[in-house]
């Protein structure tokens, strides 16, 4: 079965920091990962997607995550978090998405 | 155009009612999901919609929990005998076709069992 897993649960940066989550998987074949985000009081959305391809996806909001197959990771990263990026922040592969716990990202202003 | 939809936003029932739980979404998506968030956790999938058939429905916890979606476009999550363990905010997504496609979620439903 598909699966992923995110280390870090609870992460708290000062805006302008540089931000980089975890995300491992543990499967093989074809290898599709998203990240989504939820934003407090609002609706999952995609943030952004790697189906094949450039290794480095870029995504909304000046994220960008790179798929590293020999570490079998796909980490968001962000040079410089802003305030509005205090969120809970998803990995999970398509179809029936299978989201982990999450990361819960807060920035202090 | 509108995004998902889901009524009621809000539902308090008591332990042993029934509930029912609607989702519209997204006009032309063929592939519809329900998931259940509890507090602090990630979504936890329940079932999925391909059209009018349940093409997965291994994520639901147990009997109590059915979903329909009779003509391929709004569907319902229905939950019988509801316990205090069933409250959660359950979310909806829909996606051009199932597998590869960004899921666009709704607001969810955040149903509290007293």
């Amino acid at each position: 079965a598909q699966s992923v897993s995110q280390h870090n649960h609870h992460v708290i940066l000062s805006e302008a920091a540089s931000l980089e989550l975890g995300c491992n998987y543990s499967y093989g074949g074809t290898v599709n990962l998203f990240w989504y985000v939820q934003y407090p009081g609002q609706h999952l959305q995609l943030l952004l997607k790697y189906f094949s391809g450039d290794p480095l996806v870029k995504g909304i909001k000046g994220f960008e995550a790179e798929f590293i197959k020999s570490k079998f990771s796909f980490n968001l990263r962000k040079p410089s978090v802003q305030w509005s990026d205090t969120a809970e922040y998803f990995c999970a592969p398509p179809g029936k998405l299978i989201f982990g716990q999450g990361t819960t990202l807060q920035v202090k202003p | 155009g509108a995004g998902v939809s889901q009524t009621p936003s809000n539902k308090v029932t008591e332990k042993g009612k029934y509930v029912e739980l609607r989702c519209d979404p997204i006009s032309g998506h063929t592939a519809l999901y329900w998931y259940r968030q509890s507090l602090g956790q990630g979504p936890e999938f329940l079932i999925y919609f391909q059209g009018t058939g349940a093409a997965d429905d291994s994520g639901l916890p147990n009997d109590r929990f059915f979903a329909v979606r009779p003509e391929g476009s709004v569907s319902t999550l229905k939950i019988q005998r509801t316990e205090r363990g069933d409250s959660a905010v359950y979310l909806c997504a829909s996606s051009p076709a199932a597998g590869f496609n960004e899921q666009f979620f709704g607001p969810g439903t955040r149903l509290t069992v007293l």
